[in-house]
């Protein structure tokens, strides 16, 4: 188990400019979410994926940002034209199951930083 | 807006102490969750209660649920310096189980 690996750690960017981040669940879970956190709030649901399949995306997710899930495996979260509102810690997670009883593995989180 | 709220919002106690935060949340949930957050790190599963569940203990760690009043507790017991972070409950709730999570607790345990 080496855990859930996000890419970049750090990201600072200007507004306008287009950002991609990476998460690497842990191999053998099947689920894959991402989240968002800003400062002094718990992390805001943003999407999830079961394999390849993305099954639920929140109101928060506009038209600016896309995940995807290729293979099942990696994921990518990408915003385009980025605003001063972007700016928090991005957070991916896993879980083995497919049942809500399984825990999530968080990974450290990319932070944004849009100047 | 989000499914739990914590309270207290900041805990400052001393090591050996205990510290308690309480959690209450709106829907009927699936389980409730306890995390753990050190500063600009990702968050750590402490322990899960599932809703026909009362109480549940790990290690230090003891969490209650009352269902009928919407709300649980962590107690940590004897706390250490690295006990020192945020702690956050999340309810899962729906047809998959979604997380959401209340605004934390942040606890400092000094020497």
């Amino acid at each position: 188990d080496t855990g859930v690996s996000q890419n970049p750690r750090h990201k600072i960017t200007k507004r306008g400019q287009n950002v991609t981040f990476r998460c690497d669940p842990i191999s053998e879970h099947n689920r894959l979410y991402w989240y968002r956190q800003t400062l002094g709030q718990g992390p805001e649901f943003l999407t999830y994926f079961q394999n390849e399949a993305q099954l639920e995306k929140s109101r928060l997710l506009s038209d600016r940002f896309s995940a995807e899930r290729p293979k099942g495996s990696f994921s990518t979260l990408e915003i385009q034209r980025t605003e001063q509102g972007d700016s928090a810690m991005y957070l991916c997670a896993s879980s083995r199951s497919t049942t809500s009883d399984s825990p999530l593995h968080f990974g450290n989180g990319t932070r944004l930083t849009v100047t | 807006s989000q499914q739990g709220e914590e309270d207290p919002q900041a805990l400052s106690i001393q090591e050996g102490e205990n510290a308690t935060m309480n959690c209450s949340y709106k829907t009927s949930i699936n389980n409730l969750q306890w995390y753990r957050q050190n500063s600009g790190r990702g968050l750590v599963h402490l322990i899960l209660i599932r809703s026909n569940e009362r109480e549940k203990h790990s290690g230090r760690l003891r969490v209650t649920l009352d269902t009928s009043k919407k709300s649980s507790s962590l107690l940590i017991t004897a706390s250490r310096a690295a006990d020192t972070a945020s702690y956050f409950c999340a309810t899962a709730y729906g047809s998959w189980g979604k997380l959401q999570f209340g605004a934390g607790t942040q606890v400092v345990v000094t020497p």
